[in-house]
Formats: C-alpha cells, sequence, structure tokens
C-alpha cells in the first residue's frame, strides 16, 4: 500500500503571510496531484505534476514535484481568508487506476 | 453537465439497516470511485471501477459493495449498518487514463451518512 503523509496536519496563520505544505511518501508516483477542500463540498482539483521536478504556478500557489518522484510541496505567497480549506495531495500510480490520497493540511487563514 | 450526483445528501441510518448511496455522473467517464471521508481526515478509497461490468477493491471495502452495469451509475450498497460507517460518502468519475498522466478526479457534494 502506498502511503502519502502530509505536514503539517494544520496550519493558522494571519492574512498576508507565507506558508508551505508538504506531501512526502517513500513510494514513486506516476503523477501527484494537490485539491483544496471546502468544508460540506467534495475536494476540487488544483494541479497535476508528472514530471520530476516540475514546478507550477497557479496565481499565488506554486507546486513542486520532487525529483524522485516521491513527494511535493505547496507553497502560498500572501495567504488570504479565501485560502481557508483542507488541502489534500493524492499520488496516482500508473499500473492501477486508483490515486492515493493524503490525510490532508487543514489551512485557516484569518483576516 | 450536471457532473457527479449524489442521492441522498443526509441519512440517519440504525444498526443493522441496509442502504444504498445513489452515484450518478453524465460526462461519460470509464473510471468511477467511492471514499469515504472521516472528520479531519484525507479520502480512504472504498471501491473502483474501471468501466462498465468492472469492479475491484480499494483500501477499506470490508462492509460494503458495488455495482457497475452502466457507464454512468455507481452504487454502494451497505448490508448491515455499523458505527464504524459514520462517514461522509465522496463519489468520483475521471476519463479514460493516458498512461504516464494523471487525470482529473471530478467529485460529488457527498453523502454524510450517520449510523447510530
Amino acid at each position: 500500500t502506498q502511503l502519502l503523509e502530509q505536514s503539517p496536519q494544520f496550519l493558522s496563520i494571519q492574512e498576508g503571510e507565507n506558508l508551505t505544505v508538504y506531501c512526502n511518501s517513500s513510494s514513486v508516483f506516476s503523477s501527484l496531484q494537490w485539491y483544496r477542500q471546502e468544508p460540506g463540498e467534495g475536494p476540487v482539483l488544483l494541479v497535476t505534476v508528472v514530471t520530476g521536478g516540475e514546478v507550477k504556478k497557479l496565481k499565488r500557489l506554486t507546486f513542486q514535484f520532487g525529483d524522485a518522484r516521491k513527494d511535493s510541496s505547496l507553497h502560498i505567497t500572501a495567504a488570504q481568508p479565501g485560502d481557508t480549506g483542507l488541502y489534500l495531495c493524492a499520488g496516482k500510480d500508473t499500473n492501477a487506476g486508483k490515486s492515493t490520497f493524503g490525510d490532508g493540511t487543514t489551512l485557516t487563514v484569518k483576516p | 453537465n450536471a457532473g457527479v450526483t449524489q442521492t441522498p445528501k443526509f441519512r440517519i441510518l440504525k444498526i443493522g439497516q441496509s442502504m444504498t448511496l445513489q452515484c450518478t455522473q453524465d460526462m461519460n467517464h470509464n473510471y468511477m470511485y467511492w471514499y469515504r471521508q472521516d472528520p479531519g481526515m484525507g479520502l480512504k478509497l472504498i471501491y473502483y471501477s474501471v468501466g462498465a461490468g468492472i469492479t475491484d477493491k480499494g483500501e477499506v471495502p470490508n462492509g460494503y459493495n458495488v455495482s457497475r452495469s452502466t457507464t454512468e451509475d455507481f452504487p454502494l450498497r451497505l448490508e448491515l449498518a455499523a458505527p464504524s460507517q459514520t462517514s461522509v460518502y465522496f463519489c468520483a468519475s475521471s476519463q479514460s487514463r493516458i498512461p504516464g498522466l494523471g487525470e482529473t478526479q471530478y467529485f460529488g457534494p457527498g453523502t454524510r451518512l450517520l449510523v447510530l
């Protein structure tokens, strides 16, 4: 079973601060995805990274896939209250039609 | 397109009762998934299907059953509800997989189940 560990589990910061959350595994994934989930709703895909070392930017969010495709990070610049939510990473195994999800990082951005 | 729809939105069951959680997608996706999410936790895969007539177990299949008679529908069955099955259940679908790439999973709004 492939496992993904996310850290920190909880993060509470002030508006305008920067933050980084991590997603780590001992397994290699063909791709890794980051989702954001708001209370009472399903997860919504933010980004997919495929190539080792790949960096993708989505406005104030920067996603990086580790060179060995075992880990990933999400960096948010100048966080806003609207960034509040549960951030989930999910690793995809090429040989299986399914993803493994981490337990998530709950982010609270205070105004 | 409505995307992925789930019914019911909320349900209370007594221990030992049975029920079926419905999931339908109108995007002609081959892959469909059922996850459960416990409070403050990530998603655990219960069952998934790579196409009509084909299903496979995920991480936590015990106590659940699925069927996939059509591309659109992927119901999840609880035969003997237990308090441990209290959770939020999400259905998702995705397009046929392109090898080496990660396709987007589209999630439904979830079904909140309370077993007392």
